[in-house]
């Protein structure tokens, strides 16, 4: 079955600090693996799109890690500005489905 | 990547009434959207997949006479809540399925509907 298992559940930071969140999946055969940031109330938006040849992409102060390998993925964000509280979830595709796999997020908390 | 526009934002009905909420892809026809409900601090759960010219795919536990989809054309895809109870009150949120730069799938969500029944 495939699955995305995201941690920590929830996260706080004070404004500045850096913070990695983690992903691990068990998605196969493995298609690409996205980060989005949701803000409360809104929709998902897309952070970075990783393929299976990919390890590193960046947005901004956004860098998200994937080892195929492992099955792991991680964002990293770093100088946390308050507009970074949202919730974080990982999502998964496999390359012989069309649906995607959600994780339960991150939610994270930047305070002043 | 495809922008989708999702209306409306927010929404209050009485209960026993229906409900239609539009998910538009402005910049790419999309053959296939997906719509989802999102409880309080919970992720994304898929509902159903909406297929341009013809019947929706829903998953398991989803009532398709309760949520009615129609995908008439390449850039609309409605849900209608039918019967709307305040249990069905929730966050629902479409996505439209487009191919990336990178050739990757790429999922881009409208904004949601935040649907109350009082």
């Amino acid at each position: 079955k495939n699955q995305v298992e995201q941690s920590p559940q929830s996260l706080i930071i004070l404004e500045g600090k850096n913070c990695t969140l983690q992903c691990n999946y068990t998605v196969s055969p493995f298609s690409n693996l996205r980060w989005y940031k949701q803000d409360t109330g809104r929709g998902p938006v897309s952070l970075t799109i990783m393929t299976f040849s990919e390890n590193t992409k960046s947005n901004g102060r956004y860098t998200a890690t994937l080892d195929a390998d492992t099955k792991q993925s991680s964002l990293h964000i770093t100088a946390s500005q308050l507009s970074d509280s949202a919730s974080y979830i990982c999502v998964v595709s496999a390359t012989n489905a069309g649906k995607s796999t959600f994780g339960d997020g991150t939610t994270l908390t930047v305070k002043p | 990547g495809a922008v989708v526009s999702q209306h409306p934002s927010r929404v209050i009905c009485k209960s026993g009434t229906s409900v239609k909420i539009e998910c538009r892809s402005l910049d790419f026809q999309a053959t296939t959207m997906f719509w989802y409900r999102q409880f309080p601090k919970k992720s994304l759960m898929l509902m159903a997949t909406s297929n341009e010219g013809s019947k929706a795919t829903y998953e398991q536990g989803v009532e398709k006479d309760k949520f009615l989809i129609n995908h008439a054309s390449l850039t609309l895809s409605t849900l209608t809540v039918t019967s709307a109870h305040p249990e069905d009150s929730s966050f629902y949120i479409c996505s439209v399925h487009s191919g990336g730069a990178t050739g990757a799938n790429v999922l881009t969500f409208g904004a949601g509907s935040r649907l109350t029944v009082l």
